[in-house]
């Protein structure tokens, strides 16, 4: 039974395209975020919902835009990709708000052409 | 530039020796935490320690805080070849949350 599962794992596309990348959680957590992580594996916080609710939003350019049907999911959705956002993004919940334990996806690799 | 940085970026050892990975970070925190990511998988929490605690122990692991350096250890005793992977730090300063550099670990069987 996964906690936090992603779709798709990978994902490679053309510039200028649209894409989503889905996130479902089944731990009954509260709060659920995005998070990037380069080449490097330098790992940035993007986006943190708590309840369907936005509670951050780093500075990430207006192409990503998160969407929470509900607590138990959290879908990122990008438009126009550029070659820049060629990075592995993670999903993660936690209990609450707070920045407690988080819990993380296995990750969807975005290779852009 | 970010939050926390890790040393040594990596780190090679004998399966059984202890392995010691270190996070200094730049403001006040809440807490710090510690994850495990292996090759092509999402991280995974390994223990959090509050900023009113200075040692930490579950199972092999050790961290150590030290508020007033703004650094903390991560020590990985007996190691095994299943220890593989990387450990980053992560601080809470309240509204924010930070990763570190990561250390790469290699425990050779």
């Amino acid at each position: 039974d996964t906690a936090v599962s992603q779709t798709p794992k990978y994902l490679v596309t053309q510039m200028g395209n649209d894409k989503s990348i889905k996130c479902e959680q089944n731990l009954g957590h509260d709060t659920m975020y995005w998070y990037k992580q380069d080449s490097k594996k330098f790992l940035k916080i993007m986006f943190s919902y708590n309840n369907k609710e936005l509670i951050i939003n780093e500075t990430v350019p207006n192409r990503f835009s998160p969407k929470s049907p509900d607590k138990a999911h959290l879908n990122l959705h990008i438009n126009s990709l550029e070659l820049g956002d060629s990075a592995v993004y993670f999903c993660a919940s936690s209990q609450s708000h707070g920045y407690q334990p988080q819990h993380f996806g296995d990750g969807t690799r975005l290779s852009i052409l | 530039s970010q939050q926390g940085e890790e040393d040594p970026q990596a780190l090679s050892i004998q399966e059984g020796e202890n392995a010691t990975m270190n996070c200094s970070y730049k403001t006040s925190i809440n807490n710090l935490q510690w994850y495990r990511q292996n090759s092509g998988r999402g991280l995974v929490h390994l223990i959090l320690i509050r900023s009113n605690e200075r040692e930490k122990h579950s199972g092999r692991l050790r961290v150590t805080l030290d508020t007033s350096k703004k650094s903390s250890s991560l020590l990985i005793t007996a190691s095994r070849a299943a220890d593989t992977a990387s450990y980053f730090c992560a601080t809470d300063t309240g509204n924010q949350f930070y990763f570190g550099t990561g250390t790469s670990l290699t425990v050779i069987p």
